[in-house]
C-alpha cells in the first residue's frame, strides 16, 4: 500500500542549528510527496511539495527533495528560529490509491531561543 | 486569505451520545474532506466528499459515522454514538482539484470522549 514514516519526536534544538526531520515512504509507483505544518492552535498548512523523482520542494528556507532511489523525502533547514517550533507532517498520494492524503505522525520541533 | 472554519475548537461528550462536527469549507472548493488524528498518532484519512455524495471512505468511517452537506456551505461530520476511543482531533479539509495538492485544512477540533 501507500505509507509513509517519518521520525518521531520530539526534536529540540537551539536556535540557528540545523535541522533534518526524515521520511521515509513506501508505494507501489511514484507518489506525490508533501509536508504540512501546524503551528499551535492552527491547521495543517502546506509547508512544500514535490511531484516526481529529483524535484526539490522549498519554501521559508525549508526545503526537500524526492529521493526515489531511497524513497525519502527529508525535510532540512540550515538555521532553525525560534518561530519554526510547531509539529511538522510529512504526506503522500497516489491517486492509484484514492483521492486522500497519506499522513506520516507528524515530528515535534521545539527551537530554544 | 480564504480559511476552512470548523466548529467547536473542543467539545466533550459522553460515551454513546451523538456529536456532530462542523465544517465551512471554500466556497468554490469541490472536494471536501475529514481526518482525525488520535493523540500521538498518525492522521489518517476517514471520508471524502464530492458532488453530494461520499467519493471514498476509510475503514474507519463505519456505520456510527455519517458525513453531510446541508445548505450547501456546511459540511458536517457525526458520530451517532460516541465511544472512548473516537476521542481524537477531527480536521476538516477542502481543495478544488483532486491531484494531492491545494488541500487547505481547518484549526480541527478535538473531540473528547468521557
Amino acid at each position: 500500500g501507500n505509507s509513509v514514516t517519518q521520525m518521531e519526536g520530539p526534536v529540540t534544538l537551539s536556535e540557528e542549528a540545523f535541522l533534518t526531520i526524515n521520511c521515509t515512504y513506501t508505494a507501489t509507483g511514484y507518489p506525490s510527496l508533501f509536508w504540512y505544518v501546524q503551528y499551535p492552535g492552527e491547521g495543517l498548512q502546506l509547508l512544500l511539495k514535490a511531484t516526481k523523482a529529483d524535484d526539490k520542494g522549498s519554501n521559508k528556507g525549508f526545503e526537500a527533495t524526492y529521493r526515489k532511489e531511497t524513497t525519502s523525502f527529508h525535510l532540512e533547514k540550515g538555521s532553525v528560529q525560534v518561530s519554526d517550533s510547531a509539529v511538522y507532517f510529512c504526506a503522500s498520494f497516489l491517486m492509484e490509491y484514492g483521492n486522500k492524503l497519506v499522513f506520516g505522525a507528524g515530528t515535534i520541533l521545539r527551537v530554544k531561543s | 486569505e480564504p480559511e476552512v472554519t470548523q466548529t467547536p475548537s473542543h467539545q466533550v461528550t459522553q460515551m454513546g451520545q451523538e456529536v456532530i462536527l462542523r465544517c465551512v469549507p471554500i466556497s468554490n472548493h469541490l472536494y471536501f474532506y475529514w481526518y482525525r488524528q488520535i493523540l500521538g498518532q498518525k492522521v489518517e484519512f476517514l471520508v471524502s466528499f464530492y458532488n453530494n455524495e461520499i467519493s471514498e471512505k476509510s475503514e474507519i468511517f463505519d456505520d456510527q459515522f455519517s458525513v453531510e452537506r446541508p445548505d450547501g456551505s456546511n459540511f458536517t461530520l457525526k458520530i451517532r454514538s460516541t465511544k472512548l476511543e473516537d476521542s481524537a482531533m477531527y480536521f476538516c479539509a477542502s481543495s478544488v482539484r483532486r491531484t494531492g495538492d491545494g488541500y487547505t485544512f481547518g484549526s480541527g477540533t478535538r473531540l473528547t470522549v468521557v
